[in-house]
């Protein structure tokens, strides 16, 4: 049992540059979330997936998109990296909601030069 | 604005003793009070949680009081050890607002002195 997986840990982007973070979770969650964190700031949500099927937007969605590929599956995408994307993310996973004990992964920390 | 705040940012205790972290919240129809703990280089971990009904709940060798007349929140580590040193979060939930009613604090830094 892993809990939640993110790939990659470490990304250096050129701004313009596109790429896709991926989290899978093998808790049998219906709730995937995604999270950015910065430095003196708390976690911000990007988008979530309450279930398999739907996703919708968070605190700090733009720039952003999202796929819920399965139950199992959420990935992020950046379309064209900006400097203010530079962070950590977070994927995270839960069985009955938000205010539920959420799962985290052990983040993705992103620079974008 | 920011709805959840921490009294400090850094706390240093010496090991054995007992560690108090503080939270404060501004929405008085929050419903539920979350504590994270992330140690460096790791994600987020759920420690314990606390319903807007309870004034204090316990958990192993952790104990969270809610004070809803003043809108604060506590956490409260018994002996600390030195792998208590950590960021802890608190977090604020409001019901109906789906996964945007969370709102995580800054977070406080634990330090834990030998």
């Amino acid at each position: 049992n892993a809990g939640v997986t993110q790939t990659p840990k470490f990304q250096v982007l050129k701004t313009g540059q596109s790429m896709t973070l991926q989290c899978a979770q093998d808790m049998n969650h219906n709730s995937m979330y995604w999270y950015r964190q910065d430095p003196g700031m708390g976690l911000r949500l990007i988008y979530y997936s309450a279930s398999e099927g739907t996703t919708d937007k968070g605190e700090v969605p733009n720039g952003y998109n999202v796929s819920r590929l399965n139950k199992r599956e959420f990935s992020l995408r950046l379309e064209s990296a900006a400097p203010s994307q530079t962070s950590v993310y977070f994927c995270a996973s839960s069985n009955r909601g938000p205010y539920h004990e959420q799962y985290f992964g052990p983040g993705t920390r992103l620079t974008v030069t | 604005g920011e709805s959840v705040g921490l009294h400090l940012p850094t706390l240093s205790v010496q090991e054995g003793d007992n560690s108090i972290i503080n939270c404060a919240y501004s929405n008085s129809a929050s419903d539920y009070f979350i504590w994270y703990k992330q140690e460096s280089g790791k994600g987020p971990q759920f420690i314990i949680d606390i319903r807007s009904n309870m004034d204090k709940r316990q958990g192993q060798r952790v104990t969270v009081l809610l004070n809803k007349t003043v809108k604060h929140l506590s956490l409260q580590i018994a002996a600390t050890q030195p792998g208590d040193s950590a960021v802890y979060f608190c977090a604020e939930y409001l019901a109906g607002g789906g996964a945007d009613g969370l709102t995580f604090g800054k977070g406080t830094h634990l330090i834990i002195q030998p």
